[in-house]
């Protein structure tokens, strides 16, 4: 079964500090990745999305993501984390099943401290 | 302008009632859905529509029944609510793009809180 797993249920940081928020996925064939992040009260928006190509992919917000076929692995990056980061963050497979069917991880909550 | 809108944004009601949540996007996307976030944080799809057909129809229990007026409306309604109802609902939409390319990013609602009592 397809599943997505975010090992980290929350993750603290200094501001300023580099971040990186892991990812792992099970799936079969050739996975569509996403990474989604929702402020406190707010809907869920897409940070970035791989589908195939460069396995290094940019983001909006200076985010980006590694995908690793051989690790299962799509790791949410950032260099420098701001206090407007603080967040939610989904990562998620997409699977094609008659209908494209989005399976999200656990999510990982992001504190940044001053 | 807002993408993805729901109404209500908070819901309060009692065990047994019936209960709707509206859901419209004006992004002219073909299909829309419907998800369920737990307390937990975790979030879990119910339904699909493209182009006012069922796509996906997850195992929910039947006193969920989404409905699609038309492309860039798709509505919940919930019959005999449960305490276990109680989470937030998102409303989310995507464009479809040409057969192989891949799903397209969603775009999500602001979520209806609802609280059941």
């Amino acid at each position: 079964a397809q599943s997505v797993t975010q090992p980290d249920i929350h993750i603290t940081v200094s501001e300023g500090a580099s971040l990186e928020l892991r990812c792992n996925y099970s799936y079969g064939a050739t996975p569509y990745l996403f990474w989604y992040v929702q402020s406190p009260g707010q809907g869920l928006q897409l940070l970035l999305k791989y589908f195939s190509g460069d396995t290094l992919v940019q983001g909006i917000k200076g985010f980006e993501a590694e995908f690793k076929r051989s690790q299962s692995s799509f790791n949410l990056r950032k260099p420098s984390v701001h206090w407007s980061d603080a967040a939610e963050y989904f990562c998620a497979v997409v699977r094609n099943t008659g209908g494209f069917k989005t399976i999200f991880g656990a999510g990982t909550r992001l504190f940044v401290k001053a | 302008d807002t993408a993805v809108s729901q109404t209500p944004k908070y819901l309060v009601t009692q065990m047994g009632n019936d209960k709707s949540i509206k859901c419209e996007q004006n992004l002219g996307h073909d299909t829309m859905y419907w998800y369920k976030q737990d307390s937990k944080k975790f979030l879990k799809i119910m339904f699909s529509y493209n182009n006012k057909e069922l796509i996906i129809n997850e195992t929910v229990p039947n006193r969920f029944s989404p409905k699609s007026p038309d492309k860039a409306h798709l509505n919940l309604h919930i019959n005999s609510l449960e305490l276990g109802d109680s989470a937030v609902y998102f409303c989310a939409s995507s464009q479809d793009l040409p057969r192989g390319q891949g799903p397209y990013e969603q775009y999500f609602g602001p979520g209806t809180r609802l609280t059941v009592t």
